[in-house]
């Protein structure tokens, strides 16, 4: 089963627009909730990640905002630009020891964005 | 040179034939996986080690064989492919007191 449902599959957005992925996670033991970006031909590399303690965690003109009650976090790209175009994954896993580095990801969703 | 590199790049493979893909590391990390990327799944653990005398088995290791030959490589093997191996594999790095996974850049298998 899909511990880590993350949608939409696709969205495309407009240069300038805010571009929004959502993601839901079951297993109440995740306390550790990356996004990774990948662009064509290359390797999935770490955007932004959030630990359980806060709600939201801001980085430039990337946001994830969590909702520890309703098992859910979201991406959200502010001013978004054509060279934000990349396939995303939210993930989720432990934070300690034995947990790091085994990640669940989600589906993916292709972001376009354009000019 | 890029830190975690993946050999070969693309390989097509006919069903029942051995296949390894090869990864090493310039990054110094203790902890290498090897994860699976299909369209519409993400990507999923097939097989990780913390060091290397400890391989432990992911969540799809089913066809799947490691070997970590030292600190900086780890290789994965197909024994007898087939089809619905087709896939997009990465391996990554990490440090063992960090929850950041490096990746390499991958290495598509199609199995006909």
């Amino acid at each position: 089963q899909q511990q880590v449902k993350q949608s939409p599959q696709s969205l495309i957005v407009q240069k300038g627009g805010i571009s929004i992925i959502n993601c839901a996670y079951e297993n109440t033991a995740f306390d550790y909730f990356p996004w990774y970006q990948q662009f064509p031909g290359k390797g999935p590399a770490l955007l932004i990640a959030i630990r359980p303690d806060v709600s939201e965690k801001k980085e430039g003109r990337f946001t994830i905002s969590f909702n520890k009650s309703a098992k859910q976090f979201s991406l959200h790209i502010m001013d978004s630009q054509p060279g934000d175009s990349a396939t995303y994954f939210c993930a989720a896993s432990g934070d300690g020891g034995t947990s790091y580095g085994k990640l669940t990801f989600g589906q993916g969703t292709i972001l376009t964005v354009h000019p | 040179d890029a830190d975690v590199t993946q050999t070969p790049r693309n390989r097509i493979t006919k069903t029942g034939k051995r296949i390894m893909l090869e990864c090493s590391q310039t990054k110094g990390h203790d902890r290498m996986y090897w994860y699976r990327q299909d369209p519409g799944l993400g990507l999923r653990l097939i097989y990780y080690s913390f060091d290397v005398k400890d391989i432990n088995k992911g969540e799809i290791s089913d066809g799947y064989s490691v070997s970590r030959q030292a600190q900086a490589k780890f290789s994965l093997s197909l024994e007898s492919a087939i089809p619905n191996q087709t896939a997009l594999y990465f391996c990554a790095t990490s440090l063992s007191g960090a929850n950041v996974l490096t990746f390499g850049a991958g290495s598509r298998l199609t199995v006909l």
